[in-house]
């Protein structure tokens, strides 16, 4: 069965960076895009980009444009989203999905940025 | 971008009876393709959001007939003919018809 996999929860402080793992196992992680989505505390859904594991490309929103690096290792199956620059607002959960219609999900990883 | 419209921002329903929630888009999500690219996800507290149904109408892997999609164009519904106490959560819609994929702001539903 499709499983994607997440790292665990960090705390990091302001200014610092973060790099989430989403490891991809029952497909071929190559044949879906893996879009990246955060969650801020009681709020809604936020997308964030997506990569093309199969080709290495990226598109992120705009808000996020030169602070996110999204990479695959498709050796191990596994996708990264790396934010730079964090601040407090980027305290949240961060999911990575599967396909156009983000169909599966990962469990999540809690980013807490404080000082 | 185009903006997602969930009505109503909650939703208070019996066991038994019918749920309906309505999801409005700015722009058409018909794609040249000829699919519409409109879903609707449930998060239940706690976890990821699953997806409920997929291009409109077509319900995902595992979802109980009892959920069902509807629309076309911008406007859009999820019907749920007899509520479950499971079905309890924050439902979403999103559409990936174009860049960047966007989400309503979420329907509570609560027993």
């Amino acid at each position: 069965q499709v499983q994607l996999v997440q790292s665990g929860a960090e705390v990091k402080k302001p200014g610092a960076s973060v790099k989430v793992s989403c490891k991809a196992s029952g497909y071929t992680i190559t044949d879906s895009y893996v879009h990246w989505v955060r969650q801020a505390p009681g709020q809604g859904l936020e997308w964030m980009g997506w990569l093309s594991p199969k080709s290495g490309s990226t598109k992120s929103a705009q808000k996020f444009q030169g602070r996110v690096t999204m990479t695959g290792d498709t050796s191990i199956s596994t996708a990264y989203m790396e934010l730079s620059g964090l601040t407090s607002d980027d305290t949240a959960v961060y999911y990575c999905a599967r396909s156009r219609a983000f169909d599966y999900w990962g469990q999540g990883t809690l980013i807490t940025v404080s000082s | 971008d185009a903006v997602m419209t969930q009505t109503p921002l909650s939703l208070s329903v019996t066991p038994g009876q019918p749920a309906s929630i309505s999801c409005k888009s700015s722009q058409s999500l018909l794609y040249s393709d000829g699919k519409t690219y409109l879903y609707w996800y449930l998060q239940k507290t706690g976890q990821p959001p699953h997806l409920l149904i997929y291009e409109v109408s077509k319900r995902f892997s595992g979802v109980p007939d009892r959920f069902s999609g509807s629309g076309s164009g911008t406007d859009f519904t999820l019907k749920i003919s007899r509520v479950e106490a499971d079905d309890v959560g924050v439902y979403y819609c999103m559409q990936s018809m174009q860049h960047p994929p966007t989400f309503g702001g979420g329907t509570k539903v609560d027993i």
